[in-house]
């Protein structure tokens, strides 16, 4: 079972930013948060992730609460082409660990 | 260049026949993985490679067996088909089996059984 908790979906407007929230109340401490998502009938792509502190790329930027316990992906400013359905995913830092993927949130994005 | 590259895109096929998925990296990765998702969009692993050796064998009928002819390589054939393996099906590589490294993943395979 998948160990992070998101809404279901979001909407948002064009050009405002997003923050897409997940909940991960029995992360451990080596786990790392990652971000995927999935573009309508397109594989999921990675997003991005962290461990401790918030980490910025060119896609979104991701801040980490201070006991890890929950984290929200920011989008700066949403287009039309961030609609998708963001996954929140646990990695336990093992040989063999799988990405287990919940039910992700969908984003909306409004014209 | 494609990363991650499937063959066929689309597999409509009769519930008994016998068919295969390709799947090619040309990312230069150790680690190879099938992924399935259903009707109901969940996304759940099937099997990962890691230099042609398996590694993660999750609870999938053993109709389902891949092949892993080289690293860049990961096939996935499937016996006796059912309506219940309708699905789309992805195949992702990364650099190990690291929980950091990024999972790059292809367009996917369409599957229909009818």
């Amino acid at each position: 079972d998948a160990k992070t908790t998101q809404p279901n979906s979001m909407e948002s407007n064009e050009e405002e930013p997003v923050h897409l929230p997940c909940n991960h109340s029995t992360i451990s401490g080596t786990d790392y948060i990652h971000w995927y998502r999935q573009l309508p009938s397109q594989g999921p792509e990675y997003v991005i992730h962290g461990l401790t502190s918030n980490v910025n790329n060119r896609m979104a930027s991701l801040a980490i609460a201070e006991d890890r316990k929950s984290s929200t992906l920011i989008l700066h400013r949403a287009t039309l082409r961030d609609a998708a359905v963001y996954y929140c995913i646990l990695r336990a830092l093992l040989r063999d660990d799988k990405i287990i993927f919940g039910k992700g949130t969908r984003l909306h994005i409004l014209p | 260049d494609t990363a991650v590259s499937q063959t066929p895109k689309y597999l409509v096929t009769q519930m008994g026949n016998d068919k295969s998925i390709k799947c090619e990296q040309n990312l230069g990765h150790d680690t190879m993985y099938w992924y399935k998702q259903d009707s109901k969009k969940f996304l759940k692993i099937m099997f990962s490679y890691n230099n042609k050796e398996l590694i993660i064998n999750e609870t999938v009928p053993n109709r389902f067996s891949p092949k892993s002819p080289d690293k860049a390589h990961l096939n996935l054939h499937i016996n006796s088909l059912e309506l219940g393996d309708s699905a789309v099906y992805f195949c992702a590589s990364s650099q190990d089996q690291s929980s950091k490294e990024t999972q790059y993943f292809g367009p996917g395979t369409r599957l229909l059984v009818l």
